[in-house]
């Protein structure tokens, strides 16, 4: 079946740097985009921006430039997420999701999501 | 950016009620609205799509209406297991939005 595994937790101090990995199965990697979300403790949903999977040309929203960085490793239908200079504010869960997209229509959504991947950044 | 706006924010029902959820968008968005159900301490799950359309394997009690900027998530029968936060999310552009969510607690 289609699945989403993301990396482990990590705590993090201030200023350091950490990549979440989030690796697919069950379906064809470089057919479907990769988006990554996050969420504040206690917070709701806000979308950093998405990563072609067939061209690696990545797309961040505002507020996710400079210090994110979208990659692929396609050996491994592999996404990543990275964060450098972390701030305490950057503690949140980190999930990347599937984009699914209906030519029909012209539509897309995100199914499947990863677990979740909780970084801490504290002193 | 598109702003979405839910309501309500939170929301107290019983097993077996009808609860109806509002999601307006800033402007408008056509039909490219999806709806997740999250549970404490787990990923979105995809509910609705295209405003109306049912993901597969999510129950019929589920249903999603609205075009434009006003759209209404409603579960006819409340289960144990649909008591979540919920979240609407537009599509019709990036940056993709999301509303702020609406708790669904057990009265």
């Amino acid at each position: 079946q289609v699945q989403l595994v993301q990396s482990g937790s990590e705590l993090k101090k201030p200023g350091a740097s950490v990549k979440v990995s989030c690796k697919a199965s069950g379906y064809t990697f470089t057919s479907y985009a990769m988006h990554w979300v996050r969420q504040a403790p206690g917070q709701g949903l806000e979308w950093m921006g998405w990563i072609n999977t067939n061209t690696g040309n990545p797309t961040y929203a505002q507020g996710f430039t400079g210090r994110f960085v979208f990659s692929l490793d396609t050996s491994v239908s592999t996404a990543n997420l990275q964060i450098s200079s972390l701030k305490a504010e950057d503690t949140a869960v980190y999930y990347c999701a599937r984009d699914w997209f209906l030519t029909a229509v012209s539509a897309n959504w995100f199914d499947p999501w990863g677990q979740g991947t909780l970084v801490t950044v504290s002193s | 950016d598109i702003q979405m706006t839910q309501s309500p924010s939170s929301l107290s029902a019983s097993v077996g009620d009808r609860v109806t959820i509002t999601c307006r968008a800033s402007e408008t968005i056509s039909s490219y609205l999806n709806w997740y159900q999250q549970k404490p301490g787990k990923a979105p799950e995809l509910l609705m799509y295209v405003a109306s359309s049912l993901q597969s394997g999510v129950p019929s009690r589920f249903s999603g209406s609205g075009s434009g900027t006003d759209f209404t998530l409603t579960i006819s029968s409340l289960q144990p297991e649909d008591f979540a936060t919920y979240y609407c999310q537009q599509s019709y552009i990036t940056p993709y939005t999301f509303g702020q969510g609406t708790r669904l607690e057990i009265k």
